[in-house]
């Protein structure tokens, strides 16, 4: 099992253009995520999805959107790239609260982006 | 609303016993979770609390008190691979997400 996976690894983008970051799980988990983590910030919600085609707000959603059209993918979309957006973006996948045991999060290598 | 407080730092010794605290106040409480963080790396779990109490896992434990809104990850016998974040963070009760507290880095010298 690969886990959770995210593409690209790393990638530059200058001030306006638009990306997608890919996020693929094979653990069968119901609720996926996407973070942020900056430096002295930790790890902050950015979306979420307890199933496929449902998605939801996080903490800080604003200049991102998201789409699960498949249980095992979420993708995370920057229409308009800004500088502030640079970060390192982790996925994470779990399963339903109601599944049992611990609910812990498995999270992917992270994406980092840069805003130029 | 949501709070969740660690020390930023901390600086240990190899072979010692370091114990990293972390308090909250959020809207709701349904689990809390330690995970560790090596520089460059994903998070990784450690330990889940959601009774008052201590969970014990190999060098690791954790322990929870829901009433005082606190926790702590007991680290013993300290060893240099242990230098990492270590990262707090609260379930609120609907979802499934975690609120994490912005993580506490631990040194671990020879």
């Amino acid at each position: 099992n690969a886990g959770v996976t995210q593409t690209p690894k790393f990638r530059v983008l200058k001030t306006g253009q638009s990306m997608t970051l890919l996020c693929a799980q094979d653990m069968n988990h119901e609720y996926m995520y996407w973070y942020r983590q900056d430096p002295g910030m930790g790890l902050r919600l950015i979306h979420y999805s307890v199933g496929e085609g449902t998605t939801a707000k996080g903490e800080v959603p604003d200049g991102y959107n998201v789409s699960r059209l498949k249980k095992q993918n979420f993708l995370l979309g920057l229409e308009s790239a800004a500088p502030s957006q640079t970060s390192v973006y982790f996925c994470a996948s779990s399963k339903a609260g109601t599944s049992g045991g611990a609910p812990e999060q498995f999270f992917g290598p992270g994406t980092r982006l840069t805003v130029l | 609303g949501q709070n969740i407080d660690q020390p930023t730092e901390m600086t240990a010794t190899e072979g010692a016993i370091v114990q990293i605290n972390c308090t909250y106040q959020t809207s709701g409480f349904n689990g809390l979770f330690w995970y560790q963080q090596h520089a460059g790396e994903a998070p990784t779990f450690l330990s889940y609390n959601v009774l008052d109490g201590l969970e014990e896992k190999g060098r690791f434990s954790s322990f929870l008190s829901r009433s005082k809104g606190y926790s702590y990850l007991l680290l013993k016998e300290l060893q240099m691979k242990d230098s990492a974040s270590y990262l707090c963070a609260v379930r609120p009760p609907q979802g499934g997400k975690l609120i994490f507290g912005q993580g506490t880095e631990l040194s671990v010298k020879p």
